[in-house]
């Protein structure tokens, strides 16, 4: 079993529909939690970050984590066709040492 | 401010050929980490360096090897490459001392095993 989870895709949304990405993680004593979004033939960028449980809002991101679950989300809202890319949700271990998941691939459609 | 740089962007090697592939980190990071990405496996953590020190590896096998400077730039070298190697290797650098996961990616070295 992997250490963190994700649903590959790929997901194909209308424009303006909420978007909903979700990973599951094995590894209990994580405690930073992150959501990456990566572009074609570029590298991935951090979008937000959240600590321990609870949710982080950022414009029309938010992240959720929910620890005793091991859950994380990341909800995007009124989404637009330049948020089409690959989302990575990932933990955080030593040092700087990121698992990451697969990652799910978004399409957002005129 | 400069981004992370990476070089070459894309090369091919034939298998048992080694590869030396570089990392410029953004200025005043200290910490320089290489992942490789590949379609099958996703992102997976190679090695981390601080201060020219190797704080952290992956589960790589000792062909992986990398390798920091005293101005940060950092080099990571596979030897006896096989086919499986092929992937995009990410660096990241970080200002360290938080750690909370914000790193930085460059856009990658594309490595082509033939």
């Amino acid at each position: 079993q992997k250490e963190v989870e994700q649903d590959p895709g790929p997901l194909s949304v209308p424009e303006g529909a909420i978007v909903s990405l979700n990973c599951t993680y094995s590894n209990s004593a994580f405690q930073y939690f992150m959501w990456y979004r990566q572009y074609s033939r570029k590298g991935p960028e951090l979008l937000m970050y959240t600590y321990s449980s609870g949710n982080k809002e950022d414009g029309r991101f938010t992240a959720q984590v929910d620890k005793s679950s091991k859950y994380i989300s990341l909800f995007i809202r009124d989404s637009q066709p330049s948020d089409s890319a690959t989302y990575l949700c990932a933990t955080l271990g030593g040092g700087n040492k990121l698992t990451f998941g697969t990652g799910t691939q978004l399409k957002v459609e005129l | 401010k400069a981004g992370v740089t990476q070089t070459p962007r894309y090369l091919i090697k034939t298998r048992g050929q080694q590869v030396t592939l570089s990392c410029s980190p953004i200025s005043g990071h200290r910490s320089v980490s290489w992942y490789q990405q590949t379609p099958g496996q996703g992102l997976q953590f190679l090695f981390e360096y601080f201060s020219e020190t190797q704080r952290n590896k992956g589960n790589f096998p000792g062909r992986f090897s990398g390798r920091q400077f005293s101005n940060s730039r950092s080099e990571m070298n596979v030897s006896t490459l096989e086919l499986g190697d092929s992937a995009l290797y990410l660096c990241a650098s970080s200002l360290d001392g938080d750690h909370t996961g914000e790193l930085f990616f460059g856009e990658g070295s594309r490595l082509t095993v033939l």
